[in-house]
């Protein structure tokens, strides 16, 4: 069965510090696809990233970067320098090729970046 | 970039109603929609799955005669609540995808609350 956690619920650090949000996955499939949505208070969903199974190659854009790792099952997001804009729900995903790439949701951390 | 347009974004009616929520992809052919519920400090769950010309397949609980999905063409599908109670107050969001597009694109959402 496919499964997403993210274990920590709430964050909150103050503006410019790094901070590194959790996702640890479960899986049978050997192609999966792995997702990092931002939802601000407004509600829409913001795509963030997608990664294969296939490329753990890490990735940086901007302040953002990711760290996946099969070896542990994780693929976590970090901010560096965060800003008050980036304070929202951040949700990690799952999608597997063989379930029609519905995608499985983990239980978001509410970031919160105070001035 | 590809674009999904949700409308209405807020609906506010009377117990007994029924709502109609419309999903539409502007610049692509979606070849499958999805249907998402995310009720208040929660995560996404998936609904159902909507493909085009076909019927909607239905996540596990989720009562089909309830929530009617309609994907008549390949830019248009709606979700249907029908005779709606106070419990089915929430936060209603589509994505779509093309046949060989990754990763899903998010409506708005709508919310919906129900007196």
């Amino acid at each position: 069965a496919q499964k997403v956690t993210q274990a920590q619920t709430e964050i909150s650090v103050v503006e410019k510090e790094d901070v590194t949000l959790d996702c640890v996955y479960e899986t049978r499939d050997t192609t999966y696809y792995l997702f990092w949505y931002k939802q601000p208070p407004s509600g829409e969903l913001v795509f963030l990233i997608r990664r294969n199974s296939f490329d753990e190659q890490n990735e940086i854009s901007g302040r953002y970067s990711w760290n996946f790792q099969k070896s542990t099952s994780s693929f976590n997001f970090t901010i560096t320098a965060s800003q008050v804009v980036d304070s929202a729900v951040y949700f990690c995903a799952l999608s597997e090729a063989r379930r029609a790439q519905k995608l499985v949701f983990g239980q978001g951390t509410r970031l919160t970046i105070n001035p | 970039g590809a674009v999904v347009s949700q409308h209405p974004s807020w609906v506010i009616c009377k117990s007994g109603t029924s709502v109609k929520i419309e999903c539409r992809s502007l610049d692509f052919q979606a070849t499958t929609m999805f249907w998402y519920r995310q009720f208040p400090k929660q995560s996404l769950m998936l609904m159902a799955t909507s493909n085009e010309g076909s019927k909607a397949t239905y996540e596990q609980g989720v009562e089909k005669d309830k929530f009617l999905i309609n994907h008549a063409s390949l830019t248009l599908s709606t979700l249907t609540v029908t005779s709606a109670h106070p419990e089915d107050s929430s936060f209603y969001i589509c994505s779509a995808r093309d046949a060989g597009v990754q990763p899903q694109h998010f409506g708005d959402g709508t919310r919906l609350s129900i007196l």
